[in-house]
């Protein structure tokens, strides 16, 4: 059964410095979403992403991140200057139709951004 | 702005019982909602998702209820297994393609 995939499973990171976080999602998706869970807290949603262009985001997803799409099968995550608040699980997710639809979103496994 | 809440944050029960999970959202005006089941350290699973026109919709031992109007669903598990712990989520559809969540209900089965 075709899954979302994500690297890495685990990232240390320093205070200030860049990540990239990496998703692979299911082949036939055209919506693509990253979501983070800080530890203990709600799943929040960070962005969405269609026909490669941000179609919502939410006001966490500040100037300090960034999506790409930049090839046909990776959907990446940037953030430019890591902060200690951004540590969290780092989930992405795809599904066929978007907003409205009867398709689920399929989760990836998640990244776990750990930030000293 | 779309509020999900979940009650009971947890709850410990014994192989076999039939328990229900309730989920309220504060806006009614929702696409679908969502039932995810999340092991530790893990993705998110889909278990059933009901479209708002719908009132139910069941899988295996999984039967989930949706009242749109007063912004309730349950989630009834039949004949519980251990296998079956796990932290259970409920996520709102609305207005927009992100999903909305709420904070969980952990499960425990004990054998």
């Amino acid at each position: 059964e075709p899954e979302v995939t994500q690297t890495p499973s685990h990232q240390v990171t320093q205070m200030g410095q860049e990540v990239i976080l990496r998703c692979v999602p299911i082949s036939n998706h055209l919506y693509f979403y990253w979501y983070r869970q800080i530890l203990g807290q709600k799943v929040e949603f960070l962005v969405s992403f269609y026909n490669n262009e941000i179609s919502e985001k939410s006001e966490i997803f500040d100037d300090q991140f960034s999506v790409e799409r930049p090839d046909g099968s990776n959907f990446t995550l940037k953030i430019r200057s890591t902060k200690l608040e951004d540590s969290a699980m780092y989930f992405c997710a795809s599904n066929r139709v978007g907003a409205g639809g009867t398709d689920t979103q399929y989760f990836g496994p998640g990244t776990r951004l750990t930030v000293l | 702005k779309q509020e999900v809440t979940q009650i009971p944050a947890a709850l410990s029960v014994p192989e076999g019982e039939n328990l229900v999970l309730n989920c309220s959202f504060t806006d009614s005006a929702i696409y679908n909602l969502q039932w995810f089941r999340q092991d530790p350290g893990k993705g998110l699973t889909s278990l059933l998702l009901i479209q708002s026109s719908q009132r139910e919709q069941t899988s295996g031992r999984l039967n989930a209820s949706l009242d749109k109007s007063s912004g309730r669903s349950t989630l009834y598990i039949a004949a519980s297994q251990p296998g079956d712990s796990a932290t259970y989520l409920c996520a709102v559809e609305g207005g927009s393609e992100k999903l909305v969540f709420g904070k969980g209900t952990k499960l425990t089965v004990n054998p």
